[in-house]
């Protein structure tokens, strides 16, 4: 699967919209652009995912470049809960398993 | 529902040894993951089940590691012969599989911390 660049921090103020962005140039036609997050001492948890169009879910948006060399997850209103490490992950043809970098770890001030 | 379960929750054991960690994953779910993940990292790809068989077991760093879910549901990933270098959380998980593969959201178990003294 192609490579993702994401920030290696961001910080936000609790209630405030939180834009975190992934560069992924080499993407292929074929990529799906996931994203997860992983909460202090859990397992990584699904967020959205998507391939052309921009998604929304309960969790958060997702918005993808026209030409899909870049993305961004959209949380609309921080909460504390969501401080977590998110991963930017591309899911292509090459097998089901997810290829997680270094992600992104989030803080939320109150 | 009930979720991805680990055991046990910490393993602490001492060079040389041999350990067994366990995962049941999500009732139904056919495809089984395991990864590892060291301290500040994301999780790294060990290997992929579906159904009985390992189809994949290209991340498993050499043959003190295997697998087995010889039912196609609850797995064991074994160790032999552990070392330090072993220790780190050993995450497990599971999707629906089939071949939407590439969009199939996969269902983490809270991992099994294992230290290597």
């Amino acid at each position: 699967d192609a490579k993702t660049t994401q920030p290696n921090s961001m910080e936000s103020n609790e209630e405030e919209p939180v834009h975190l962005p992934c560069n992924h140039s080499t993407i292929s036609g074929t990529d799906y652009i996931h994203w997860y997050r992983q909460l202090p001492s859990q397992g990584p948890e699904y967020v959205i995912h998507g391939l052309t169009s921009n998604v929304n879910n309960r969790m958060a948006s997702l918005a993808i470049a026209e030409d899909r060399k870049s993305s961004t997850l959209i949380l609309h209103r921080a909460t504390l809960r969501d401080a977590a490490v998110y991963y930017c992950i591309l899911r292509g043809n090459a097998g089901n398993m997810l290829t997680f970098g270094g992600g992104t770890r989030l803080m939320v001030k109150p | 529902g009930a979720g991805v379960s680990q055991t046990p929750s910490n393993k602490v054991t001492e060079k040389g040894k041999y350990v067994e960690l366990r995962c049941d994953p999500i009732s139904g779910h056919t495809a089984l993951y395991w990864y590892r993940q060291s301290l500040g990292q994301g999780p790294e790809f060990l290997i992929y089940f579906q159904g009985t068989g390992a189809a994949d077991d290209s991340g498993l760093p050499n043959d003190r590691f295997f697998a087995v879910r010889p039912e196609g549901s609850v797995s064991t990933l074994k160790i032999q012969r552990t070392e330090r270098g072993d220790s780190a959380v050993y995450l497990c998980a599971s999707s629906r599989g089939g071949t939407s593969g590439r969009v199939n959201e996969q269902f983490f178990g809270p991992g099994t911390r294992l230290t290597v003294l």
